[in-house]
């Protein structure tokens, strides 16, 4: 059973540019939190998908966005990247199944490490 | 708003030590509480939870931690650190404002180092 799934592992962009990451979900999961990590910083969160819609967005700005898929899969994309945007990108999924939802606890992939220079 | 307070961003202990890790938090409900851990270069894996029910809870890798609703905390030990314990280890709190759709509020992290 495959876990949490992101893509790519590493990648380098120049400032002003954009971005895509993409994860799946595991098995019998529904829902996609992304989480952006500063250096030497607790995960922040960005926002959650459910339904393919935006459910809730923490606090970043609007060049950040996302997207769901019917397959549940999701993609993270960040325009005009600023220096500030270098951070291990996190996907975190959530199961299907409420008494499992309820507790809030998510799977996490190995993320997405993103260098802007 | 929750919150999570993790004091010192780093600790150090000795092989076969006594691990401590501390956690505070702050929830205006009663709280979920998460223990996760981060070896360099991956995701988080969770160690353990607290939802309802006992109040000391056992996670993988012999870790283990109590909630105390008094002292609104959620401090992680480990009665004796080994070597492969040397990771970041982060506390959180599930966002049950927002119902269950909520999501994780993480602390800034400990990093633990294990010398031999």
């Amino acid at each position: 059973d495959a876990g949490v799934t992101q893509s790519p592992t590493h990648l380098i962009k120049t400032r002003g540019q954009q971005v895509t990451l993409r994860c799946s979900p595991k098995s019998g999961h529904d829902t996609v939190s992304w989480y952006q990590q500063a250096l030497g910083q607790g995960p922040q969160f960005i926002f959650q998908y459910y339904e393919e819609e935006e459910r809730q967005r923490g606090n970043f700005p609007d060049r950040f966005s996302g997207h769901q898929f019917p397959n549940y899969s999701s993609e993270l994309n960040v325009n005009a990247l600023l220096l500030g945007d270098s951070a291990l990108y996190l996907c975190a999924s959530r199961p299907f199944a409420l008494a499992d939802r309820k507790t809030g606890e998510l799977f996490f992939g190995e993320g997405s490490r993103l260098t802007v220079l | 708003a929750q919150s999570v307070t993790q004091l010192g961003s780093h600790v150090s202990v000795s092989e076969g030590a006594l691990v401590l890790l501390r956690c505070n938090y702050s929830s205006s409900v009663p709280p979920y509480l998460f223990w996760y851990v981060q070896y360099p270069n991956q995701g988080l894996q969770l160690l353990l939870k607290y939802t309802t029910g006992a109040t000391l809870v056992k996670g993988i890798n012999g870790f283990e931690a109590e909630f105390k609703k008094s002292e609104t905390s959620f401090h992680l030990t480990k009665p004796s650190a080994h070597m492969s314990d040397a990771a970041e280890y982060f506390c959180a709190v599930s966002d049950r404002v927002k119902g269950s759709q909520g999501n994780l509020i993480f602390g800034k992290g400990t990093k633990l180092s294990v010398k031999p």
